[in-house]
């Protein structure tokens, strides 16, 4: 069974600030992997994706993310955090070869104070 | 390009009902995909529809069920219902083969259901 962790489920940084969203992951398999935002009363938006190739993947509003097979992690970051960067964020994995079921963290709410 | 679409935005039922909660998929999609969100929590996968055909099922009992239909629209339905299925339910589309994965999925505003 396909298993994330998002480690704390609050951050704060001050503006300007690096990001940094923790994901791991529990799969035999290495899966697909994803981060999504989710701003307050809206659906779900992809921020970046890992599926095959190079492990460093860059996503939109200069979010990125490594795939690191040997720690099952797929941390999220960004080099200097900006007040519309508030919202929750979630990290997904989909099972290769199950079709495309995505299996979600509990979600990471990131504060960015001035 | 129209993106995914839900109806209605909020719901409120009282426990024992049956509710129906719908989906337009997004243009070209043909894969759906449907997920319950509590409050302070992740999407939890329900199930997901290929091609009019249910394609995996996460943990949840049978009074949740789903029906895709020719256009890829989708519906899901929920007999019975309990306290603790209020929830934003979230419908997802995208264009995937069967057992294939790793595409993005599209997700709609969702359905805010609350049971009293």
């Amino acid at each position: 069974a396909q298993s994330v962790t998002q480690l704390g489920s609050h951050v704060s940084v001050s503006e300007g600030a690096l990001v940094l969203l923790r994901c791991n992951y529990s799969s035999s398999v290495p899966p697909y992997l994803f981060w999504y935002v989710q701003y307050p009363n809206q659906g779900l938006q992809l921020l970046l994706k890992y599926t095959t190739g190079a492990t460093l993947v860059k996503g939109i509003n200069g979010f990125e993310a490594e795939f690191k097979k040997s720690e099952t992690s797929f941390h999220l970051t960004k080099p200097s955090a900006h007040m519309s960067d508030a919202a929750e964020y979630f990290c997904a994995v989909s099972p290769p070869n199950t079709g495309n079921q995505f299996y979600f963290g509990t979600g990471t709410s990131l504060t960015v104070i001035p | 390009e129209t993106g995914v679409t839900q109806s209605p935005t909020h719901l409120i039922k009282t426990r024992g009902q049956q509710v129906t909660l719908r989906c337009s998929s997004q243009s070209g999609h043909n894969t759906v995909s449907w997920y319950q969100q509590a409050l302070g929590q992740g999407p939890q996968f329900i199930f997901q529809y290929y091609r009019e055909e249910e394609n995996g099922r996460g943990n949840f009992p049978p009074r949740f069920s789903g029906l895709q239909f020719p256009n890829y629209s989708s519906e899901l339905n929920v007999n019975a219902l309990e306290l603790d299925d209020s929830a934003l339910y979230l419908c997802a589309s995208s264009l995937s083969k069967r057992l294939a994965g790793g595409r993005e999925q599209f997700f709609g505003p969702g359905t805010r259901l609350t049971v009293l």
